[in-house]
């Protein structure tokens, strides 16, 4: 079975620091890894999509890396402002349908 | 907006109902998702169709009936629900084989059974 671990689970920061969050699977053979934001009771946005060719992709303040013959991806966001506050979940995709996610790193960054 | 709809947004139902989950997408994708997320648990595959053909069931109980009249629509049906299925339901939907296969999420629809 796949699995997508996320680390830290919750992380608390002071505005304008930099952050890191954490992806790793199991299976390094993805098609392609993809990061999303949820606000609480919401659905999810798509954040950034990198294919498996590519090592890192970048829109504004967020960069995500991939590093598959590690199992890993990480997420970084520069600057961090308020309105970054929420869940951020890294979904694995494989050849076929399913999209494989972990539980998410709940991010609070403090005024 | 991402383009994918789901409606109602809230559902309160008892067990003892009956009741549908509508998902729309205006993104002219050929495949949709429908998940299941728990509190502190990833989120759960439920059906995937793709090209209106059901093509993942995973192991879900059949008081879930899904249905997909054509590409653009997918629909959850329920009944005889218990309260453990109470949780937030996503529709997603995606374009597949093609080599940027993104998948755009819905608001979801918060569930309640009492």
């Amino acid at each position: 079975k796949q699995e997508v671990t996320q680390i830290p689970a919750a992380l608390s920061v002071p505005e304008g620091e930099n952050l890191v969050l954490n992806c790793s699977f199991t299976d390094s053979a993805i098609y392609n890894l993809q990061w999303f934001r949820q606000d609480p009771g919401k659905g999810l946005t798509s954040l950034l999509l990198i294919q498996s060719s590519q090592r890192e992709q970048t829109s504004g303040r967020l960069n995500a890396s991939l590093d598959k013959s590690s199992g890993r991806s990480t997420l970084y966001i520069a600057a961090s402002q308020p309105g970054d506050s929420a869940t951020y979940l890294c979904a694995v995709k494989y050849t076929g349908n399913q999209f494989y996610f972990g539980t998410g790193t709940s991010l609070t960054v403090i005024p | 907006e991402t383009g994918v709809t789901q409606t109602p947004r809230h559902l309160v139902m008892g067990m003892t109902n009956k009741k549908s989950l509508k998902c729309e997408q205006h993104l002219g994708h050929n495949a949709m998702y429908w998940y299941k997320q728990s509190a502190k648990k990833p989120l759960e595959l439920m059906f995937v169709y793709n090209f209106k053909e059901q093509t993942e069931n995973n192991s879900v109980p059949s008081r879930f009936s899904p249905e997909c009249p054509n590409s653009s629509h997918l629909f959850l049906h329920l009944h005889t629900l218990q309260p453990e299925d109470s949780a937030l339901y996503l529709c997603a939907s995606s374009q597949e084989r093609q080599p940027h296969t993104e998948a755009f999420f819905g608001q979801g629809t918060r569930l309640t059974v009492v």
